[in-house]
């Protein structure tokens, strides 16, 4: 159970779009259709982004997109606001049915 | 309004147990999964394992297999995670959080939902 590996920083100016990899193994984020991404504030809970690859729970905004090539899933976001400020981590389903956590990105917006 | 709340965390020294709890409260708590999550000082999150809805089925990462073990009760509307053999990069805090499928009985699914705790912290020290 290796962790997933993001980039540690990526930024962005108000208005641009981001995109934050996570790269895995045929055996997690390659295998299934299986990767939920989660936005942090210092000092607070994950939120709930993105599941199942391209999925936004309700209330998320449509800001936030989901893909997946390969062994590689990505977290893109348009046209940057100062609150998108956080650190993002993906997580995948595992061929163990266990779940593993990527090493989560910082984005600064600029 | 679904709430969760954490609590058993504290200062425990190397080889020492501990019991977290996490009282649920807002949504019908026997009809969902369960899971915990922690985050050590300054780093990125760790799955730590997942409880389905009747207990029978629980998955654990590597690095806590053998020594922790997710449980809950139902009746009570609490989910637990009895820590033994404690070592220090045990630190963290630890997240419970709803798994938001009901009903659901694939592990496939069993991502940490919408809703988690704020957390409890464990400091693993002498």
């Amino acid at each position: 159970q290796s962790a997933l590996t993001q980039p540690a920083s990526v930024s962005g100016s108000p208005g641009q779009s981001i995109t934050i990899s996570c790269t895995g193994t045929s055996s997690d984020v390659g295998g299934y259709k299986y990767v939920s991404w989660y936005q942090q504030h210092p000092g607070k809970a994950p939120k709930l982004m993105i599941y199942d690859v391209t999925n936004r729970p309700s209330g998320v905004s449509d800001r936030f997109s989901g893909s997946k090539s390969g062994n590689t899933a990505s977290l893109t976001i348009s046209r940057l606001q100062p609150e998108d400020d956080a650190d993002y981590h993906c997580i995948s389903y595992t061929s163990s049915s266990t779940w593993v956590f990527g090493g989560g990105t910082k984005l600064t917006v600029l | 309004e679904v709430q969760l709340l954490e609590s058993g965390g504290g200062l425990v020294q190397p080889g020492g147990s501990l019991r977290l709890s996490c009282a649920a409260s807002g949504f019908t708590f026997s009809n969902y999964a369960m899971s915990w999550v922690r985050q050590a000082p300054g780093k990125g999150l760790e799955w730590v394992s997942v409880i389905s809805i009747s207990g029978y089925t629980t998955y654990y990462a590597d690095s806590v297999k053998g020594r922790f073990t997710i449980s809950r009760d139902n009746s009570k509307n609490t989910l637990f995670l009895q820590m033994n053999s404690l070592r220090a990069e045990d630190t963290a805090v630890y997240y419970c959080a709803k798994i938001d499928r009901e009903h659901y009985y694939d592990s496939s699914g069993y991502y940490p939902g919408q809703y988690w705790g704020q957390g409890t912290l464990v400091t693993v020290s002498s």
